[in-house]
């Protein structure tokens, strides 16, 4: 079955340091794969994505992330944390090769202390 | 970039009413729009895919006569919840295929409605 792993309810990091949010896939045939952030009370705003081509994708506010096909991993990074990137981040991988019905993973709320 | 609405942001309705959500996207044409639930402090759960001029297909344990989704034109879903009850009370967000001059289909996400049942 499709799914979407995000082992982590929370992670807590100081201001400053790098930050890492994990998740893992399974899905059969090639993924794409996407991290978006939400705010309180708010919608879910796009980080990245990877479709095809380098591993190490760059996204919005400084994120990146990187593909790890022989992990079945696209784990979030950040190499110096804000407390304004304090906020509830989602994996997400489509199956079906295109960009129709994405399947998120449950959640991890990134926790920055200045 | 594209631009998904949705009205109203919060809504608060007695138990027994109905009420209707709608998302729209500002500035594309969505033929595939998405309806998603979100509990508090859990993840989106896919509701249906809204697909324009034809009826909605809804993800199993999902209830078709529960949530009714018309989507009437390119720009423009709505999610009527039937005879609302506390248990519906959650936050619901939509989302719409959008495929921009140059770029691939994307998704894009509004902000999300807050109904309450009370």
């Amino acid at each position: 079955a499709q799914s979407v792993a995000q082992p982590e309810d929370q992670v807590n990091v100081a201001e400053g340091n790098p930050l890492t949010v994990k998740c893992t896939y399974s899905v059969s045939g090639n993924p794409y794969l996407f991290w978006y952030v939400q705010y309180p009370n708010r919608g879910l705003q796009f980080l990245l994505k990877y479709i095809t081509g380098d591993n190490l994708v760059k996204g919005s506010y400084g994120f990146e992330a990187e593909f790890n096909k022989s992990q079945t991993s696209f784990h979030l990074k950040k190499p110096s944390a804000l407390v304004s990137d304090s906020a509830l981040y989602f994996c997400a991988v489509s199956f079906s090769g295109g960009y129709n019905k994405l399947i998120f993973g449950a959640g991890t709320r990134l926790a920055v202390h200045p | 970039g594209a631009v998904v609405s949705q009205h109203p942001s919060r809504v608060i309705c007695k138990s027994g009413t109905s009420v209707k959500i709608e998302c729209r996207s500002l500035d594309f044409q969505a033929t595939t729009m998405f309806w998603y639930r979100q509990f508090p402090k859990k993840s989106l759960m896919l509701m249906a895919t809204s697909n324009e001029g034809s009826k909605a297909t809804y993800e199993q344990g999902v209830e078709k006569d529960k949530f009714l989704i018309n989507h009437a034109s390119l720009t423009l879903s709505t999610l009527t919840v039937t005879s609302a009850h506390p248990e519906d009370s959650s936050f619901y967000i939509c989302s719409a295929n959008a495929e921009l001059a140059g770029g691939p289909v994307e998704q894009y996400f509004g902000p999300g409605t807050r109904l309450t049942v009370t």
